[in-house]
């Protein structure tokens, strides 16, 4: 993988379901994953930054996984609510770079 | 706390005109800054890192002369779109990283360029 890669594109659910996506990134090189979550007309938020291969975070109902050998990060959202609707950003950090390269996002829309 | 400001939210100029954008940091030290730009359906692109009180340094294909770029204090950058034409509209959004945050950039809400 060359680049940041997010999957799927876009999500439709209904509140109380629980969700996952997937952010596929270069394993060589790896520095750190960095999450975000988007909404409309706001700043991008951080969710998380992990650094460690195994590493797991948690932050109320949404937590993430990261495999560093295989480059891949998991996050999931228990019980989706509305105010969970947002596009959620991965990003990585690669080498000594403090660049971010991000993935084009996954779209999460939660319904009543 | 790490908030991060930027303005204009929107603006739309006429072609060949140039347009400024302020990106600050509201609650801590910005030694670092950095520019993005958001085509429709693409991921955010780094145009430019800028270290405060050093030249900015560009990512390939982004012209310096175009987007100029001054981080003249630790709490604010500007981004100047120079002559700007049709295809520089864009959606153009700061990230600001502090003093001891080794990796976490904060993000301002962005900045919706239209030119006419």
């Amino acid at each position: 993988i060359l680049n940041v890669e997010q999957s799927p594109q876009s999500l439709h659910v209904q509140e109380g379901d629980s969700t996952n996506f997937t952010c596929s990134f270069p394993s060589s090189n790896f520095y750190a994953l960095h999450w975000y979550r988007w909404e409309t007309a706001k700043s991008p938020e951080a969710l998380f930054v992990m650094t460690l291969n195994g590493d797991e975070k948690k932050k109320g109902r949404i937590s993430a996984t990261l495999n560093t050998k295989e480059g891949y990060s998991y996050l999931y959202i228990k019980g989706s609510q509305p105010e969970d609707s947002a596009t959620y950003l991965c990003a990585s950090l690669t080498g000594t770079a403090s660049k971010l390269t991000f993935g084009t996002g996954t779209r999460l829309q939660v319904t009543l | 706390g790490a908030v991060v400001s930027q303005h204009p939210s929107r603006v739309i100029c006429k072609s060949g005109t140039s347009v400024k954008i302020e990106c600050r940091s509201l609650d801590f030290q910005a030694t670092t800054m950095f520019w993005y730009r958001q085509f429709p359906k693409q991921s955010l692109m780094l145009m430019a890192t800028s270290n405060e009180g050093s030249k900015a340094t560009y990512e390939q294909g982004v012209e310096k002369d175009k987007f100029l770029i001054n981080h003249a204090s630790l709490t604010l950058s500007t981004l100047t779109v120079t002559s700007a034409h049709p295809e520089d509209s864009s959606f153009y959004i700061c990230s600001a990283r502090g003093r001891g945050l080794r990796y976490t950039q904060y993000f301002g809400p962005g900045t919706r360029l239209t030119v006419l």
